[in-house]
């Protein structure tokens, strides 16, 4: 099945600065989210992003599908933003629709 | 709007016992996903209903069954608990008349002893 790496996997910032994302994978995709869970548990979908670029408000995204990956970008980071952050996609050959494979997610701690 | 909900948000069984977990969609959704979250990791599918019945499933043993009701609410049933089977239970729904974001419940925590 598809494969879906996350980096870095841990990642410590004071508030305001900006970081980003990675995730790769390693066949072509259909289909491409990126969640938050926040320290409570609860999964929020940021994008819906198979292709292309998305913006909104402090965040965006940009996936490159030929090159399989999409990068996160969170600017002017707030301790909300802290919680891990998953990619999730699904396709892939002979793959199936409707199966997101998650990856392990980058740990995001904002300090104040 | 209602996102979707999860019952009970807790649960604790002993090994051995069944369990049945349940999940509202989001109002205009068709189609749930369930997904079991062992801590640390990311949600694993374990297996997605529409139209009542199973579309997709992942890698789990046959003891994890399912079924989806008129109104689009499922249920998660899973008997002879192992100790591995404590986890997080995630639903999520969409709209399956395109590739729509997945929104998900807060999950329900099971605890085997």
């Amino acid at each position: 099945g598809i494969q879906v790496e996350q980096s870095p996997p841990d990642l410590i910032l004071q508030e305001g600065a900006n970081s980003t994302l990675r995730c790769n994978f390693s066949d072509s995709v259909n289909n491409l989210q990126w969640f938050h869970q926040n320290p409570w548990g609860q999964l929020i979908n940021l994008f819906y992003i198979p292709s292309g670029t998305k913006q909104n408000g402090r965040l965006s995204a940009t996936t490159v599908a030929t090159e399989r990956y999409s990068l996160l970008y969170i600017s002017s980071s707030q301790t909300t933003d802290s919680g891990v952050y998953f990619c999730a996609v699904a396709g892939g050959s002979g793959g199936s629709n409707y199966k997101l494979t998650f990856g392990k997610g980058t740990l995001l701690t904002v300090n104040p | 709007d209602a996102g979707v909900t999860q019952s009970p948000t807790h649960l604790i069984k002993t090994r051995g016992q069944q369990v049945t977990l349940r999940c509202s969609p989001k109002s205009g959704h068709d189609t749930v996903s369930w997904y079991q979250q062992a801590l640390g990791q990311g949600p694993q599918f374990i297996f997605q209903y529409y139209e009542e019945e199973e579309r997709q499933r992942g890698n789990f043993p046959d003891r994890f069954s399912g079924h989806q009701f008129p109104n689009y609410s499922s249920e998660l049933n899973v008997n002879a608990l192992l100790l591995g089977d404590s986890a997080l239970y995630l639903c999520a729904s969409s709209r399956t008349v395109s590739f729509s974001p997945l929104h998900f419940g807060n999950g329900t925590r099971l605890t085997v002893t």
